[in-house]
């Protein structure tokens, strides 16, 4: 069964503290990303990845960092955590198919973040 | 940019139809997907329809696709409780899958 796990489903961090929110998949998958997600808003892409040591921005990356050093693991990094920065961050991943793939992207559960 | 719009809920009642609706802006899509989020998961792709389909029947689910209009819907026949979700409608093009704000569906008994 395929699995995407991120480690922490909630977090309540202060205004200017680094925050570390890390996935892991157990599916060997080349891709994976980063998404926020709020209300009305639907998701929106920080960042994703093609491969190890390799990022890509998405449509939100202001403020956020990205970390891959082993094809499992994701980690988004928020240098210095805001207010608005407060939302739901889902993971995904999915393999490398060409432009004929179905591209299926397989989400962990998410991590609910609360900046104070 | 591209953008995909969908009415944010939708409320049925048990055993009705539901059809969720959504409308894209980027005529170059190839696969359109609908994902379903129930309460405190993750998103899991529900069924998808290729560019060149008009219809996609699997199961309770009907997937019909609009493409001169940018249109596309998801009915689900008979609906019940577990169909609660929030239900996301998804283009693809080229290199990028764009999700809309997602349709909360609630069940009424």
């Amino acid at each position: 069964d395929v699995k995407v796990t991120q480690s922490s489903r909630y977090l309540v961090k202060r205004t200017g503290e680094k925050v570390f929110l890390e996935c892991v998949q157990d599916m060997d998958h080349e891709n994976m990303f980063w998404y926020r997600q709020d209300p009305g808003l639907g998701l929106r892409l920080i960042y994703f990845s093609y491969d190890v040591k390799m990022k890509e921005k998405g449509d939100i990356p202001e403020g956020y960092s990205v970390s891959r050093e082993k094809k499992e693991r994701f980690s988004l990094i928020l240098e210095s955590a805001s207010t608005n920065q407060t939302s739901m961050y889902l993971c995904a991943s999915s393999t490398q198919e060409g432009l004929a793939g179905v591209w299926e992207l397989f989400f962990g559960e998410g991590s609910r973040l609360t900046v104070l | 940019g591209e953008d995909v719009e969908q009415s944010l809920f939708l409320s049925v009642r048990e055993g009705d139809s539901s059809v969720i609706n959504c409308t894209y802006t980027d005529s170059s899509s190839t696969y359109l997907y609908w994902y379903k989020q129930e309460p405190g998961a993750g998103l899991q792709l529900l069924t998808y329809i290729f560019s060149n389909m008009d219809m996609k029947q699997d199961q309770r689910l009907t997937v019909l696709l609009n493409k001169k209009d940018k249109h596309l819907s998801l009915r689900i026949a008979d609906t019940q409780t577990g169909d609660s979700a929030i239900y996301f409608c998804a283009p693809r093009s080229a290199s990028k899958i764009i999700f809309g704000s997602g349709t909360r569906l609630s069940i009424r008994p």
